[in-house]
């Protein structure tokens, strides 16, 4: 079974740090692209990073460049999210997904909650 | 870019067929063709439900059919079941750097 399991959420203080963790098993994760997006309370969806296969490719969203760094551990199946100066409009819940391109986001996370709050 | 245009809701007896629109510009859609759906259950992670304007990923409902004509795609459900009550979000992949943008969403009630 494909599977994409997220951790590292919870509760930062505005200009704190966080780093989230995503898992990934039953499909090869060395080969596949892989992003983060994310969803604030009562809100749409937002591509926030993604990552090429090999980590030498990274694109980010306007709102996050320079405070948040994707990477990824292909030995461990593993993706994260570097998380810096977080603001209150960063809280959100945050997933994890397997990049197909244009054939589209075909596996998520479960997500983890991002609370920015003093 | 700014989120596509979806309706808030719509709404349908069970058995009746709905269809979402998702507008976008031609920046958006023009001369791309990558339009996905995705199903939101309450509390959930978002599903994908079609990719490529018209295609279904294995393991979805056939009741789930995309089309795209200029730049509105649309999203319909036939045969509207319970398990349907879902948020709905489109999504539109233009390119390597920026990759998705995703519909402002529409949350589908079955009455």
């Amino acid at each position: 079974e494909v599977q994409l399991v997220e951790s590292g959420g919870g509760l930062v203080q505005p200009g704190g740090s966080l780093r989230l963790s995503c898992e990934g098993s039953g499909f090869t994760f060395s080969r596949s692209w892989m992003i983060w997006g994310r969803q604030a309370p009562r809100k749409g969806l937002e591509w926030v990073a993604n990552i090429k296969e090999d980590g030498s490719e990274k694109y980010y969203v306007d709102s996050v460049k320079g405070r948040f760094t994707i990477s990824r551990d292909n030995a461990k199946n593993s993706l994260y999210l570097q998380m810096n100066s977080l603001r209150a409009e960063d809280t959100a819940v945050y997933y994890c997904a397997r990049d197909l391109g244009y054939l589209g986001l075909d596996t998520w996370g479960q997500g983890t909650l991002v609370t920015v709050s003093p | 870019q700014s989120a596509l245009t979806q309706p808030a809701s719509v709404s349908g007896s069970p058995g009746r067929s709905i269809t979402i629109s998702c507008t976008g510009t031609s920046s958006d859609f023009g001369g791309y063709r990558y339009v996905s759906w995705y199903q939101q259950p309450p509390g959930k992670a978002p599903k994908l439900m079609i990719y490529d304007v018209t295609n279904r990923p294995s393991g979805v409902s056939n009741r789930f059919s995309g089309s795209k004509s200029g730049n509105t795609a649309s999203l319909t459900i036939s045969g509207l079941q319970a398990e349907d009550e879902a948020d709905y979000y489109c999504s539109s992949y233009t390119n390597i750097s920026t990759p998705y943008v995703f519909g402002t969403g529409t949350k589908v009630t079955v009455l």
